[in-house]
C-alpha cells in the first residue's frame, strides 16, 4: 500500500538559514508527488509537484524539492528561509492506477526563529 | 475568479447530532473530495464524488455519506456525531477530465467542526 513518511515533526531554523524538510514514501511505481503549505486556520496551498522528467522541481515562494527514486524521497528545500515561511508542511503522494485519493504525511510543523 | 469556498468555517455540535457541510468547488472542476484532518495529522481521504457519484471511498464509517449536486458543489454529511469527529473537514476540487485525474487538487479553507 502506498505511504508517505515525513520524519520530523518539528523543525526549527533561523531566519536566513537553508531548510530541508524531509519527505519519503512508499509505491511500487514512480509516483505523483506533492508538497502543500499550510498557514494557522487555512487550507493547503501547493507549493510544488512533481510528475515526470526533471527530477529537480521549482516552485512557488523559491521552494524546490529533489525526487531521488533511489531513495524513495521528495524533499523540499528552500535556500533562505524568511519568517513568513513558518506553516506546517505536508508532502502528498497524488493518484495513481486503480485510486482517485491522495495520501498526506502527517506534516512537520516549521518554527522560524527571528 | 474564486477558489473553492467552504461553510460554515466554524461549527460545534454535541455528541449523537447530525452536521452538513457544504463545498463550492473551483470554477471549471467537476470533482469535488473532501478529507479529514485532526489535530496533528495530515489530511485523511474520505471520499471523492465525481458525476454526481460517489467515485472513491477512503476507510470511513457509514456515518460519513456525501452528495454532489449537477452544479457540483458537494455536501458532506456525519451522522451520530463522536467526539472522535472533531477535525477540520477540507474540501478540495480537481478536473475530473480522464479515468484517472491527475490534476492538481485545489483545497477550501476546511470547516472546523468541534464535537461536546
Amino acid at each position: 500500500a502506498q505511504s508517505v513518511t515525513q520524519p520530523d515533526i518539528h523543525i526549527t531554523v533561523s531566519e536566513g538559514a537553508s531548510l530541508e524538510l524531509r519527505c519519503n514514501y512508499s509505491y511500487g511505481a514512480t509516483p505523483y508527488l506533492f508538497w502543500y503549505v499550510q498557514s494557522p486556520g487555512q487550507g493547503l496551498q501547493l507549493l510544488l509537484k512533481y510528475f515526470s522528467g526533471d527530477t529537480l522541481v521549482q516552485g512557488i515562494k523559491g521552494f524546490e524539492a529533489e525526487f531521488k527514486r533511489s531513495q524513495s524521497s521528495f524533499n523540499l528545500r528552500k535556500p533562505s528561509v524568511h519568517w513568513s515561511d513558518a506553516a506546517e508542511y505536508f508532502c502528498a503522494v497524488g493518484p495513481t492506477s486503480g485510486t482517485y485519493k491522495y495520501i498526506f504525511g502527517t506534516g512537520t510543523r516549521l518554527k522560524v526563529l527571528a | 475568479d474564486a477558489g473553492v469556498t467552504q461553510s460554515p468555517t466554524h461549527l460545534i455540535k454535541t455528541r449523537g447530532q447530525q452536521v452538513t457541510l457544504r463545498c463550492s468547488p473551483k470554477s471549471g472542476h467537476d470533482t469535488v473530495s473532501w478529507y479529514q484532518q485532526a489535530l496533528g495529522q495530515g489530511p485523511q481521504f474520505i471520499f471523492q464524488y465525481y458525476e454526481e457519484e460517489e467515485r472513491q471511498r477512503g476507510n470511513f464509517p457509514d456515518r460519513f455519506s456525501g452528495h454532489q449536486f449537477p452544479n457540483y458543489s458537494s455536501e458532506l454529511n456525519v451522522n451520530a456525531l463522536l467526539l472522535g469527529d472533531s477535525a477540520l473537514y477540507l474540501c478540495a476540487s480537481s478536473p475530473g477530465r480522464g479515468r484517472y485525474s491527475y490534476n492538481e487538487q485545489f483545497f477550501g479553507p476546511g470547516t472546523r467542526l468541534t464535537v461536546l
